[in-house]
């Protein structure tokens, strides 16, 4: 079955960078969108970021863009998630998720990771 | 951007049915998808599309679209239906997706 786990998070100061990763399996990684999704502490899920099968499109929520960006290794069935510049609105577990489509984001999500938690704190 | 919106919080008797509901502007143009989330675990697909149910979903989950409303009706809740369930769909003509404030379903 589909397999996402994700990896990277911790606590960082504001400013400070991180680099989230997300190893897949189970599936034919290359033919498939693939997202990540945040949720602070208590709070509801917020879409972050949306990269096509092949990685020629991303896309990005307005809280996000120009901070973080998504890219993918479809060599090795991965995902990843650059943060810069991170911030205190930042903290939230990150879950990468797996989209039902490959070229558009359709909202409909049918695989997530376990998520990884990032904790943005002076 | 648009937004949705669901009842925070729902209450149903164990084996009766129960009608969540989403609005939003986004939903004349575009399906919802439903999750359901329980404590410390990740979202699970519930429907998506016209009426799609992914493989494992049981068949007491439905979803249905009128207007600005999206719902999902589970037909004989379960103890184990309990959580929170959010609805997202695509937000207008961008490649973006809002996600509703979820519902807190407890089954009495």
């Amino acid at each position: 079955q589909v397999q996402l786990v994700e990896s990277g998070g911790g606590v960082v100061q504001p400013g400070e960078s991180l680099r989230l990763s997300c190893a897949a399996s189970g599936l034919i990684f290359s033919s498939y969108g693939m997202h990540w999704v945040r949720q602070a502490p208590g709070k509801g899920l917020e879409w972050v970021a949306f990269i096509r099968y092949d990685g020629s499109f991303k896309y990005y929520a307005d809280s996000v863009k120009g901070r973080l960006t998504i890219s993918r290794d479809n060599f090795n069935n991965t995902l990843y998630f650059q943060m810069n510049n991170l911030r205190p609105e930042d903290t939230a577990m990150y879950y990468c998720a797996k989209d039902v489509e490959r070229y558009y984001n359709s909202g409909s999500y049918d695989s997530w990771g376990q998520g990884t938690l990032v904790t943005v704190s002076s | 951007s648009s937004e949705l919106t669901q009842d925070p919080a729902v209450s149903v008797a164990l084996g009766q049915t129960v009608r969540l509901t989403c609005q939003g502007d986004s939903l004349r143009s575009s399906y919802a998808s439903w999750y359901l989330q329980k404590p410390g675990q990740a979202p699970v697909l519930l429907m998506y599309g016209k009426n799609n149910r992914p493989s494992g979903i049981p068949d007491r989950f439905s979803g249905s679209s009128s207007g600005n409303t999206a719902s999902l009706t589970i037909t004989g809740a379960q103890a184990e239906d309990e959580g929170d369930y959010y609805c997202n769909s695509r937000d207008g003509s961008v490649n973006h997706v809002v996600f509703g404030g979820g519902t807190k379903l407890t089954v009495l």
